[in-house]
């Protein structure tokens, strides 16, 4: 099977501007999460859907919004870009995201906001 | 809420040298809980994963980890480290009904020839 894939990998922004990242789970995974991984706060939960609706949200605030659509492809969008947005951006997929359950994890995508 | 904690930021040991990563977590009921590693510029690849029964995990790359709960652990060790070891290790956690992984702030390990 083939495994997580994200695009683009690499994106430079600048500030103000809005971006969307995409996810292709691997095949028959239901469940995407969508992590930022930053030097300073380390890897954090943003959010998590399941049949095209979102189970889960972190911490982040409203400028992060997601999606997904129903063949479990997922994209994610940061509005009103902002420096610390920048980031490591990785999704993850399992079967039904249930807690006991292996997350796989695609390269992420590396967002740099100037 | 949940947490992990991963106290060593940075270890460095020597090539065939055995190794001990360790990780403290909380959470109420039984945790589930993971070991990932991440290589420069890649994403994160499962090592090894704990829900229940036999609290001696084995996993990938030769890595093996061990869940005592009266310390709240769940250290990953490995026998004898190989050069292409050096990389980031995680560990994170979940729980029944979670939907997400609460991650550690990460050990990364070096390896010297």
């Amino acid at each position: 099977k083939a495994g997580v894939t994200q695009t683009p990998r690499y994106l430079i922004k600048t500030r103000g501007q809005q971006v969307t990242l995409s996810c292709s789970p691997i095949s028959g995974h239901r469940s995407v999460s969508w992590y930022q991984q930053t030097p300073g706060q380390g890897l954090q939960f943003l959010f998590e859907y399941f049949s095209e609706t979102q189970r889960n949200k972190g911490n982040f605030p409203g400028r992060f919004s997601g999606r997904q659509f129903s063949n479990s492809r997922s994209e994610m969008n940061v509005s009103t870009l902002e420096l610390g947005d920048s980031a490591l951006y990785l999704c993850a997929s399992s079967s039904l995201g249930g807690g006991e359950e292996t997350q796989y994890f695609g390269p992420g995508t590396r967002l740099l906001v100037l | 809420a949940q947490s992990v904690t991963q106290p060593d930021i940075h270890i460095t040991v020597s090539e065939g040298a055995s190794l001990e990563l360790r990780c403290n977590y909380s959470y109420g009921a039984t945790p589930y809980l993971f070991w990932y590693v991440q290589s420069p510029g890649q994403g994160l690849q499962l090592l090894l994963k704990y829900f229940s029964g036999d609290t001696l995990v084995q996993g990938i790359k030769g890595f093996e980890a061990e869940f005592k709960r009266s310390q709240s652990s769940f250290n990953l060790r490995k026998p004898s480290v190989h050069w292409s070891d050096a990389a980031e290790y995680f560990c994170a956690n979940s729980g029944a009904g979670s939907y997400q992984l609460t991650f550690g702030k990460g050990t990364k390990l070096s390896v010297i020839p």
